[in-house]
């Protein structure tokens, strides 16, 4: 499968550890995306890189949160210091600069207890 | 402040009949109007998509009709089957920006036989 891949799938942890995602785009992909999804709403946008370089970040982005992609390939979304506000899905897409069609992964579910 | 509106929040079609979704924008720069679907645990999945440009675009049993002067899209599902049942969100992106999306609330479809 040459999808986009997220690991792990799920993640259950205690309030105030940290936690940290992977995200592998389709090999050619040079875009990347964050976003989170809570249950019965819409993805909503974190960030995005082009490359290696953060190119945004929305307001939903709070300190806690840090995403990187270091070499331009895969990317990791770390959370820290987590609160059950965090629960969510986080979803990780990519797509070519020069294309609108942007595909998801499958999500990794957080779980803040 | 909610930039692409999407209603009905659910939708009940007995098998063979048209379901329909509508969204609406405010935000004239987007320029790209896909709608993703996705099931129970996985990841959204890019469905069919249109550019302002055209009025109606139609892949198989999928049919996007889009209205700029109105600033509203609706998906058509013809010959709805009980395997389409899923949620169903529009998106819009602005030209340029890095194809960040923004979505809908979402569309919970149910297909009955």
């Amino acid at each position: 499968d040459t999808g986009v891949s997220q690991d792990p799938r799920h993640k259950i942890t205690k309030r105030g550890q940290n936690v940290t995602f992977r995200c592998d785009p389709i090999s050619e992909h040079n875009r990347l995306y964050w976003y989170r999804q809570t249950l019965g709403q819409g993805p909503e946008f974190l960030t995005y890189f082009q490359n290696e370089a953060q190119l945004e970040k929305s307001r939903l982005l709070s300190d806690r949160f840090s995403a990187e992609r270091p070499k331009g390939s895969f990317s990791t979304l770390e959370i820290q210091r987590t609160e059950q506000g965090d629960s969510a899905m986080y979803l990780c897409a990519s797509s070519l600069v020069v294309s609108n069609t942007i595909y998801f992964g499958e999500g990794s579910w957080l779980t803040v207890v | 402040q909610q930039q692409v509106k999407q209603s009905p929040q659910s939708l009940i079609v007995q098998k063979g009949g048209i379901s329909i979704i509508n969204c609406a924008y405010e935000n004239t720069a987007f320029d790209y109007f896909p709608w993703y679907q996705q099931f129970p645990g996985k990841g959204p999945a890019l469905l069919i998509a249109i550019r302002p440009d055209v009025s109606e675009k139609k892949e198989g049993r999928f049919t996007i009709s889009f209205n700029k002067s109105a600033k509203q899209f609706s998906l058509h599902i013809m010959d709805s089957q009980p395997g389409d049942s899923a949620t169903y969100f529009c998106a819009a992106s602005p030209a340029g920006g890095g194809n960040k999306l923004t979505f809908g609330t979402g569309t919970q479809l149910k297909v009955e036989l």
